[in-house]
């Protein structure tokens, strides 16, 4: 079946600038999380979000950062006015708590580079 | 702060056993050790995960020390493809937050 899918895969915006990054998370899965990977480090958790409740905010970086997540699928990670420090990886995964370990299926990741 | 200590890399040859260790020595009682992998440019892929008793999947078997403060994992026949960096994460499941430190990049030569 299709996994959790990421658009854009790249993007190269000017400094300043504000972007957006699309998550579709498998269908079903009521988790879904955003992570982000800077060159040659592990994963950073940035937010999560479960069903209709309230997401987890705590990993965010700074109030640039925002996600939401539409309809309890797609979700948006937007970041305004972006700063040449924002550049990495961005992953998403989705995981659905009808797994007894609550398994995360991760996308390929959209790459940030701010110039 | 990651609560896993990995080596930063390893080589191994190709047909070879893997054996990929991980300390987590102030892991919880209800925490499971994972594991995963990430291929260079792809998303980490998940491959095993254990509480206390040894684990063996399609992909690898996951050995936990009876004191559960290390364990190890194992490819058994490694490949060229499992080339990547491996992840070992303890948590709860369910934990929103599952922290990745730098894992261990396996090289496997021919």
């Amino acid at each position: 079946g299709a996994g959790v899918s990421q658009s854009p895969s790249n993007k190269v915006t000017e400094k300043g600038k504000d972007v957006e990054l699309r998550c579709d998370p498998i269908s079903g899965h009521t988790a879904l999380y955003w992570y982000r990977q800077s060159l040659g480090q592990g994963l950073e958790f940035l937010i999560y979000f479960q069903g209709n409740s309230a997401p987890d905010k705590s990993g965010l970086p700074s109030d640039r950062f925002s996600a939401e997540r539409t309809g309890g699928s797609v979700s948006t990670l937007t970041i305004q006015r972006t700063q040449q420090e924002d550049s990495a990886v961005y992953l998403c995964a989705s995981s659905s708590l009808a797994y007894s370990y609550n398994e995360q299926f991760f996308g390929p990741g959209t790459r940030l580079t701010v110039l | 702060d990651a609560k896993t200590t990995q080596p930063p890399s390893m080589d191994c040859a190709e047909g070879r056993a893997a054996n990929l260790p991980c300390n987590h020595s102030t892991i919880s009682g209800n925490e499971y050790v994972y594991w995963y992998r990430q291929i260079h440019s792809q998303g980490p892929q998940y491959i095993i995960h254990g509480l206390k008793n040894n684990e063996t999947n399609e992909m690898a078997s996951l050995i936990i020390t009876e004191d559960r403060k290390s364990s190890t994992l194992i490819l058994p026949h490694a490949t060229l493809r499992d080339t990547a960096v491996y992840y070992c994460i303890v948590r709860v499941p369910g934990d929103n937050d599952m922290r990745f430190g730098a894992g261990t990049r396996l090289t496997v030569k021919p």
